[in-house]
């Protein structure tokens, strides 16, 4: 079964700055998904930004990009830029390319609460 | 983008009774939805996956006979709480998978704004 982990429960940083949140995970497949998710006060899960285990480019999406190692199995998540709007809980989550009856399923990390100051 | 709807946003309900939550794919076919439960500054539990059509798949653990899900249609599942008590307090979310054929909304799970439900 993966694993993912989440190391930091809470991070902090400064409005303007750069910070980067950690994520590790464990599996025996070469394909996959990797997703960062945030969670704002209000609740609503929110997308930020997905890796294709295969694709060797890191995703980038305005502001958010990611490190991604994968034969460190490692998908940290950098924030430039921070602004208050980011405050939140985030998520990282692995899920699996095959199908069956796991398809779709998305394995979460603890999450890392962000707080950003201005 | 893909929008995922969850009805009621907050129940407060007597112990005993049972409470219907539901969750619709809005904008796009589901044919895979997945409830969630978390506690306060808590990750997301997977309860079940629910397929159109067929019966939910259920997490270790998780009373089926508790929280029965029906996913009657394309875009609609339903959790129900049978017999609620306290305990059952929580917040409950649910996704959906997306699966477009292109763009960001490829082969995505969305959620839903979550439903507080509180037992007393």
């Amino acid at each position: 079964a993966q694993t993912v982990t989440q190391s930091q429960p809470e991070m902090s940083v400064q409005e303007a700055e750069t910070v980067t949140l950690s994520c590790t995970y464990d599996t025996s497949e070469s394909d996959y998904y990797l997703f960062w998710y945030k969670q704002p006060p209000s609740r609503q899960m929110i997308l930020v930004i997905r890796q294709e285990a295969y694709k060797q480019q890191n995703a980038t999406e305005n502001r958010f990009s990611v490190n991604f190692q994968k034969a460190a199995k490692s998908f940290s998540l950098k924030i430039s830029d921070s602004q208050l709007g980011d405050a939140a809980m985030y998520f990282c989550a692995y899920r699996s390319w095959s199908g069956g009856t796991s398809y779709g399923k998305l394995t979460f990390g603890q999450g890392t609460i962000l707080t950003v100051h201005p | 983008g893909a929008v995922v709807s969850q009805h009621p946003s907050r129940v407060i309900c007597k112990s005993g009774t049972s409470v219907k939550i539901e969750c619709r794919s809005l904008d796009f076919q589901a044919t895979t939805m997945f409830w969630y439960r978390q506690f306060p500054k808590q990750s997301l539990m997977l309860m079940a996956t629910s397929n159109e059509g067929s019966k939910a798949t259920y997490e270790q653990g998780v009373e089926k006979d508790k929280f029965l899900i029906n996913h009657a249609s394309l875009t609609l599942s339903t959790l129900t709480v049978t017999s609620a008590h306290p305990e059952d307090s929580s917040f409950y979310i649910c996704s959906a998978l997306s699966l477009w054929a292109s763009g960001e909304g490829t082969d995505t799970q969305y959620f839903g704004p979550g439903t507080r439900l509180t037992v007393l």
